[in-house]
């Protein structure tokens, strides 16, 4: 991986409990961008937190930034089976345009 | 809403070959970003183009290229493939080239060397 790591790298979960995953990152960044990929499809963006913002919202998605700590989370609240997918954070480095993945996080929501 | 189109979306080719993927970004996009990613890996940035010139490189082989035409469509030209080359390869595009810009992906190319 470019970046850092996500953790955990795998996580089992009921429909309808809420799932965490973190991401951390090595250096300052511009923005951090989640992302969502169903299994060997494509990347669908769920949310963009740029470095002087804390929390963001979309949906049933939260997402924090801690630039002190260097890094991210992402909590997906009530989960349903459709939320089985890999997650990876994303982030552009200061001066730089390109996006630079994490490992992924594949969470399995079980019905 | 228009999306990113790549082509083909598979493609299946034998060491030593060569191959050309395609990439049309959204409408008014004008910055195409190329990603690689291997079987249970994370995508690894390539290449990107902004207004048709190359803006930035990344760990592409000295065996792949690319260019960005007139239309902004993208080419990623890959020789003497490798059975390590298979891969999913995803275009993204962007409005700009700026740092808060969000990127755009398309489907992918499967590409599977045998």
């Amino acid at each position: 991986s470019q970046q850092g790591e996500e953790d955990p790298q795998a996580l089992s979960i009921q429909e309808g409990e809420n799932a965490t995953m973190n991401c951390s990152y090595k250096t300052s960044i511009n923005n951090l961008q989640w992302y969502r990929q169903n299994s060997g499809r494509g990347l669908v963006h769920l949310i963009l937190i740029r470095s002087n913002e804390r929390e963001k919202h979309s949906g049933r998605l939260r997402v924090t930034l801690d630039t002190s700590k260097k890094s991210s989370s992402l909590l997906i609240t009530a989960s349903r089976a459709a939320d089985t997918a890999s997650y990876f954070c994303a982030t552009v480095y200061s001066n730089d345009y390109k996006l630079s993945f994490g490992a992924g996080t594949t969470v399995t929501v079980r019905a | 809403a228009a999306g990113v189109i790549q082509s083909p979306r598979h493609l299946i080719k034998e060491k030593r070959e060569t191959a050309t993927l395609k990439c049309y970004p959204i409408p008014r996009h004008d910055t195409v970003y190329w990603y690689q990613q291997g079987p249970g890996q994370d995508p690894q940035f390539l290449i990107s183009f902004y207004e048709k010139m190359q803006s930035d490189k990344g760990s592409i082989p000295d065996r792949f290229s690319a260019q960005q035409f007139s239309d902004y469509h993208s080419e990623l030209n890959m020789s003497s493939l490798e059975l390590g080359d298979s891969a999913l390869y995803f275009c993204a595009s962007s409005a700009t080239s700026g740092f808060d810009n969000e990127q755009f992906f398309g489907p992918g190319t499967r590409l599977t060397v045998l």
